[in-house]
């Protein structure tokens, strides 16, 4: 398995300004990803964060708006930038571990972003 | 693509009843299923899973059997309480989709005395 530690947990911003969430994996992991969960909503994937290159993001998800680093195989961040009232949402971390026969994805505890 | 088709919801039952979540899937490859819990406020967590057909996976008094011939994932629980109140999402992950998990628009449960 692997453990995931997600930060900040929650956090409340003011519209205009931008949040970096932090994602630090207690094993090396190839595969690495960041989800949304609007209210009363399902998890949306927003990228695939790449280790050494540029993120993969999804329909609707451009970089300039949700920059993500990886800058090894334990750590990641997203941002948040230039936040709307629209971004409020639970941001997830998630791996899948690597060299596992079976496919199982991890998942942070999530930031609940409100943005006022 | 992958899909997963998720009961609609809200579900409302009393204590001890027999509980019943449905869940579909559209896959390629072979898929992984699993079923994720959500309390109110808190965190997503892995409830059960099962990695391949005819895999039973359970936790909790929870149980869900892997059936490839009918491509389904159904959640059941013999009897509730209303600790389990709480919103529950079937999802997949597929080797053949780069590791991404596929998740159902989530079933809240609620359980009343």
């Amino acid at each position: 398995s692997a453990v995931i530690s997600q930060k900040p947990s929650r956090d409340i911003c003011q519209r205009g300004t931008s949040l970096t969430i932090q994602c630090q994996v207690d094993s090396q992991v190839t595969m690495m990803f960041w989800y949304r969960q609007q209210p009363g909503q399902s998890l949306t994937l927003i990228a695939t964060a790449n280790q050494g290159s540029e993120a993969t993001y999804e329909s609707g998800f451009v970089i300039d708006k949700f920059p993500i680093s990886r800058p090894n195989l334990t750590f990641s961040t997203l941002t948040v930038s230039n936040m709307s009232p629209e971004d409020s949402s639970i941001y997830l971390c998630s791996v899948v571990a690597t060299g596992r026969v079976d496919t199982e994805a991890f998942f942070g505890q999530g930031t609940r972003l409100t943005v006022v | 693509g992958n899909s997963v088709t998720q009961m609609e919801g809200p579900v409302t039952l009393s204590e001890e009843a027999f509980l019943t979540i449905n869940c579909t899937y559209t896959a390629t490859g072979y898929p992984s299923l699993f079923w994720y819990v959500q309390y109110p406020g808190e965190g997503l967590q892995l409830l059960l899973k099962a990695t391949k057909a005819d895999d039973k996976g359970s936790n909790k008094g929870f149980e869900a059997t892997y059936r490839k011939e009918t491509t389904s994932f159904h959640l059941e629980k013999g009897s509730v309480q209303v600790s389990d109140s709480a919103v529950y999402f079937c999802a997949l992950t597929s080797n053949t989709n780069a590791g991404k998990s596929t998740f159902g628009d989530g079933t809240t449960l609620t359980v009343k005395p």
